[in-house]
């Protein structure tokens, strides 16, 4: 998987957008991004991805730069469940085993 | 409800008792996976099985095997448990393995953490 560099944590008001930024300067025109969670403990759970063209679902939106060397997950209005370890990942196809690999993430600390 | 789940959630046992940790899916989905998360080390994976029959070895396969008869479920089996496999077990599954469109989602189960005293 290509490198990714996301900040060691950040806090955001509950009911305000949490915008967790992730670089991934080395990724190749055929490698998505990824985002997963891990709220404490519990299984990761799988967030949105992306190619090339922003993404939104019902959980979150994906901004990924034009030159797509990095990205932006925006959880709209964070609320106080969104308190998680959150991981952006690059993936591409074939990766050995499919397995994941999680870096040290981003640690969101949603606060009332 | 679609699902990944695991049995049991919590174990803690004695060196040298075989122990069977189950991983079931209701997806059906091809590719399952296990790994543990220790402090420090994060997620790593021990074995994978990409079809019913077909698994490989992952990055820490050393102490457990796994099997994949059905294609639901992929237990975890630690033959002879040591102190060294206490940690957090995560199985996971997706639809199917990538086969040139470079992307598949992975699903995980709620954990299990293994205490082997």
């Amino acid at each position: 998987d290509a490198k990714t560099t996301q900040p060691t944590s950040m806090d955001c008001a509950e009911g305000r957008a949490a915008n967790l930024p992730c670089n991934h300067s080395t990724i190749s025109g055929n490698e998505y991004v990824y985002w997963y969670r891990q709220i404490h403990s519990q299984g990761p759970q799988y967030i949105i991805h992306g190619l090339k063209n922003n993404e939104t679902n019902e959980m979150a939106s994906l901004i990924i730069t034009e030159d797509r060397k990095s990205s932006t997950l925006i959880l709209p209005h964070a609320t106080l469940r969104d308190t998680a370890v959150y991981y952006c990942i690059v993936r591409g196809y074939m990766e050995y085993g499919n397995k994941l690999v999680f870096g040290a993430g981003t640690i969101l600390r949603v606060k009332s | 409800e679609a699902q990944v789940t695991q049995n049991p959630r919590y174990l803690i046992t004695v060196t040298g008792k075989k122990l069977t940790v189950t991983c079931s899916q209701n997806m059906n989905h091809e590719y399952m996976s296990w790994y543990r998360q220790d402090p420090g080390l994060g997620l790593r994976q021990i074995y994978y099985s990409m079809n019913v029959e077909v698994t490989d070895k992952g990055d820490v396969p050393e102490g457990y095997k796994v099997s994949r008869k059905e294609k639901r479920n992929f237990p975890l089996i630690l033959e002879s448990p040591s102190p060294n496999q206490t940690s957090l077990y995560f199985c996971a599954s997706s639809l199917s393995v990538p086969r040139g469109r470079g992307t598949d989602t992975q699903y995980f189960g709620p954990g299990t953490r293994l205490t082997v005293l």
